[in-house]
């Protein structure tokens, strides 16, 4: 039962485009929510997070958008660099804490120059 | 500064044997989780440890996995009896303090039984 689910598998952009990565969930429960990205043989590195009482955070070239009513979030990476593509997992959890995480099955992100 | 260090890198064990992973955090961070990725799935919790004790073990899978974390340091995930659903990456992390403060992955210990 995938409580954080990334429907798409692989993404495709072009270097200067915009490239948009969404997660869906199914637990109301879940109150804050990361994305990690991931280089091949490397640990998940942090890079953006939103607590569920916003529905917008930036971070330079990185902003998440989240949508309560519609259990859904999305990473926007504008503009795209080769060195964006990566895997990019979703996660989420409960009571505001980042500890025990729930994550999505992640996107491969590739970024064409 | 030296990041989150993981030993071994890669593991081959035949099914039916123990294994040890071994985890060094980022020096000062009290915070401590192990995490397992299977292939094709996201990183899934097992532990988490605050100090010395296991703050939450609910995400290990059966009592063959075992992980323990004497001084506050390093960690050890044990696993006894392999199984070959067992082969995975085992990720750990560590944090400043068990709140928002973000976790820092090591590169994992890929692990395979065979």
């Amino acid at each position: 039962d995938q409580q954080v689910k990334q429907n798409s598998p692989s993404l495709s952009v072009q270097e200067g485009r915009i490239s948009i990565l969404n997660c869906d969930y199914t637990n109301s429960m879940f109150d804050y929510f990361l994305w990690y990205k991931k280089y091949p043989a490397e640990g998940p590195t942090f890079l953006i997070s939103i607590s569920s009482i916003k529905d917008k955070n930036e971070d330079g070239r990185f902003t998440v958008f989240l949508n309560k009513s519609a259990k859904h979030l999305s990473l926007h990476i504008v503009p795209s660099q080769p060195g964006d593509s990566a895997v990019y997992f979703c996660a989420a959890s409960v009571g505001g804490s980042n500890y025990k995480l729930t994550f999505g099955k992640g996107t491969l992100l590739t970024v064409n120059p | 500064g030296a990041g989150v260090s993981q030993t071994p890198s890669n593991k081959v064990t035949e099914k039916g044997k123990y294994v040890e992973l071994r985890c060094d955090p980022i020096s000062g961070h009290t915070a401590l989780y192990w995490y397992r990725q299977s292939l094709g799935q996201g990183p899934e919790f097992l532990i988490y440890f605050q100090g010395t004790g296991a703050a939450d073990d609910s995400g290990l899978p059966n009592d063959r996995f075992f992980a323990v974390r004497p001084e506050g340091s390093v960690s050890t995930l044990k696993i006894q009896r392999t199984e070959r659903g067992d082969s995975a990456v085992y990720l750990c992390a560590s944090s400043l303090q068990g709140d928002n403060s973000p976790l820092h992955f090591g590169n994992g210990t890929r692990l395979t039984v065979t």
